[in-house]
């Protein structure tokens, strides 16, 4: 077990162009989380996924956004016509669902952004 | 529905004890806990389910109240390496088990020898 893993970690962008984020969830996990969190703030729920499909996405998430899990594996977030605003760790995380004891949420290490 | 969390920032002594509580205006379905240090991901720490639940480590445990809107962490005897950001995340009850974490501003830990 290599924990949730993400690439890259660091990313400077210049404003307008895209970027894409990969996430390799813990391997038995079924959820799957994007949050973004930027300094001083705790992290803020972007969307997530149960296997491929992605149940819910936040109001934060503008249509620049775009996420996507497919075959249940691995996740990509990609950002497109990057703004300032956009200057964050972006963070995934996942999960597996037990009725006894919950669901326990684990962080990868998060790609950090920063548009210029 | 961000939980608010107190104090915002401790200082201690190695070997003293903090309590950093984390507050719901809703019923919960669930309190996490993490550490943070900077730079790097949130740490998990424990998850809590029950009302009037009580659990954890040695030095680092956790309660749940039983109306299920307060949780509180407890560190004892800290030792430098508590040095951090502690979160809360929480799980509005009725949100349908989703997952969803609403985390609170944080709470900042310095453990100074």
């Amino acid at each position: 077990d290599t924990g949730v893993s993400q690439d890259p970690r660091h990313k400077i962008t210049k404003r307008g162009q895209n970027v894409t984020f990969r996430c390799d969830p813990i391997s038995e996990h079924n959820r799957l989380y994007w949050y973004r969190q930027t300094l001083g703030q705790g992290p803020e729920f972007l969307t997530y996924f149960q296997n491929e499909a992605q149940l819910e996405k936040s109001r934060l998430l503008s249509d620049r956004f775009s996420a996507e899990r497919p075959k249940g594996s691995f996740s990509t977030l990609e950002i497109q016509r990057t703004e300032q605003g956009d200057s964050a760790m972006y963070l995934c995380a996942s999960s597996w669902l037990d009725r006894g004891s919950g669901n326990t949420i684990y962080f990868g290490e998060g790609s950090w952004l920063t548009v210029v | 529905q961000q939980p608010v969390q107190s104090p915002q920032a401790v200082i201690l002594r190695e070997g003293e004890d903090a309590v950093i509580n984390c507050s719901s205006s809703k019923a919960l379905y669930s309190v996490h806990w993490y550490r943070q240090k900077h730079g790097e991901a949130p740490v998990f720490l424990m998850i809590l389910l029950k009302g009037g639940e009580q659990k954890g480590h040695e030095k680092i445990s956790a309660s749940f109240n039983e109306k299920k809107q307060q949780s509180s962490l407890y560190l004892t005897a800290s030792q430098l390496s508590y040095s951090g950001t502690y979160f809360c995340g929480t799980e509005i009850l009725g949100s349908g088990n989703t997952g969803k974490l609403i985390f609170g501003q944080g709470t900042t830990l310095q453990v100074k020898p």
